[in-house]
């Protein structure tokens, strides 16, 4: 079946405009997570959607940035007035039912911030 | 707060066997052990997972000891297509549902 997609691949913006990531997880997963990926760099949590639960958003790195999972499904992550060092990759994930399930990538949204 | 700890990075030549130890001593008991594995512009994706001794798929093997406070993924007879990073996740021990990833650790196979 068709995994994680991911829109857009890249997108170049400039500082202080607000951008929008979407993820379309796996048909049937019910754990969504968001990671960023800054060049060289590991993956750092941002937030983790599990079925109807509140959404964990421990790894949002500041109030500029939220996200929404609508029908526990397609799930966007906004950045508003975007700055120079959020420019990264943003890479989501589903799973079956999270925890210890394998987590399944997405390509990954490239974000330029000028 | 770090989850796991790995080397930044190893070498290796094509053909050996790879080890790639993680240490994880705040594992709680539900915690599984995952390994991921993550190419250049790509996303990470999954290789092997154990609970305890020894998981063996058709990619790696996983080895944990008794006290699950590290384990080890080994990957035999390495190519130049295993240059990636690798990544060791286990649950977080904080509650929730999510995992953390670390730094990982990056292989370079040479000819």
């Amino acid at each position: 079946g068709a995994g994680v997609s991911q829109s857009p691949s890249n997108k170049v913006t400039e500082k202080g405009k607000d951008v929008e990531l979407r993820c379309d997880p796996i048909s049937g997963h019910t754990a969504l997570y968001w990671y960023r990926q800054s060049l060289g760099q590991g993956l750092e949590f941002l937030i983790y959607f599990q079925g109807n639960s509140a959404p964990d958003k421990s790894g949002l790195p500041s109030d500029r940035f939220s996200a929404e999972r609508t029908g526990g499904s397609v799930s966007t992550l906004t950045i508003q007035r975007t700055q120079q060092e959020d420019s990264a990759v943003y890479l989501c994930a589903s799973s079956y039912q999270g925890y210890s399930d394998t987590q399944y990538f997405g390509p990954g949204t490239r974000l330029t911030v000028l | 707060l770090a989850k796991t700890t790995q080397p930044i990075s190893m070498d290796s030549y094509e053909g050996q066997e790879v080890n790639i130890t993680c240490s994880h001593n705040n594992i709680a008991t539900n915690d599984y052990i995952t390994w991921y594995q993550q190419f250049p512009s790509q996303g990470p994706r999954f290789i092997i997972q154990g609970y305890k001794t020894k998981v063996t798929n058709e990619v790696a093997s996983l080895f944990i000891p008794a006290d699950r406070k590290s384990s080890t993924l080994s990957l035999p007879r390495v190519s130049l297509s295993d240059t990636a990073v690798y990544y060791c996740l286990v649950g977080d021990e904080d509650g929730g549902f999510k995992t953390i990833f670390g730094a990982g650790t990056r292989l370079f196979v040479k000819a």
